[in-house]
């Protein structure tokens, strides 16, 4: 099993960029999630998806954007790209309990 | 709000060594707890989960106990390996009756270097 497929696994953009984080899982998933983590920090919640077409705002939302148009795809866009959001980007999905994890991208704005 | 604390890193044993990572946590209800472990360059895996008070979540030679009463998970292992070295996270999910969406809230993250 694939389990969650995050792409790119990393990526430079200058300050005003804008691109899309891909995140794909083949478990059939209700529930997917989006993290960042920054040095020294546990991972912050952005968004969630509790299923396809429905999405809503975790704790650090803004200077993103997710859709959800199908159970297996969660695609977060930034739009305006600022380097506070430079990071390591975890996308999540789950049915019951736990969580399960894509391996990361790391984004660098500079 | 939720909330999770991890001891403060980074810890550095040698093979073999006793280890004990304190974590402590604030909760309204009944959270499950968790603790996950990022080997470098990897996403996070699920360590072991305990989803209710006393129960012992154990997986790998480690062990973590639900303490209610000290409101505490904290991850032992009795003998560690060079393989262990990674960031360990402490995590907890509550259960909101029927409208959770199962967020995670993480601790900080622990650093674990063993050496041989």
């Amino acid at each position: 099993n694939a389990g969650v497929t995050q792409t790119p696994k990393f990526r430079i953009l200058k300050i005003g960029q804008s691109m899309t984080l891909q995140c794909t899982q083949d478990m059939n998933h209700n529930y997917m999630y989006w993290y960042r983590q920054d040095p020294g920090m546990g991972l912050k919640l952005i968004y969630y998806s509790v299923g396809a077409g429905i999405t809503d705002k975790g704790e650090v939302p803004n200077g993103y954007n997710v859709s959800r148009s199908t159970t297996e795809d969660f695609p977060l866009r930034l739009e305006l790209a600022a380097p506070s959001q430079t990071s390591v980007y975890f996308c999540a999905s789950r049915q019951n309990q736990p969580q399960h994890f894509g391996d990361g991208t790391r984004l660098s704005i500079l | 709000g939720n909330s999770v604390t991890q001891m403060e890193g980074p810890v550095t044993l040698s093979e073999e060594a006793f280890l004990t990572i304190n974590c402590t946590y604030t909760a309204t209800g009944y959270p499950s707890l968790f603790w996950y472990v990022q080997y470098p360059g990897e996403g996070l895996q699920l360590l072991l989960k305990a989803t209710k008070a006393d129960d012992k979540g154990s997986n790998k030679g480690f062990e973590a106990t639900y303490r209610k009463e000290t409101t505490s998970f904290h991850l032992e292992k009795g003998s560690v390996q060079v393989s262990d070295s990674a960031v360990y996270f402490c995590a907890l999910s509550e259960y909101a009756g029927g409208t959770s969406y199962g967020k995670l809230t993480f601790g900080q993250g622990t650093i674990l270097t063993v050496h041989p």
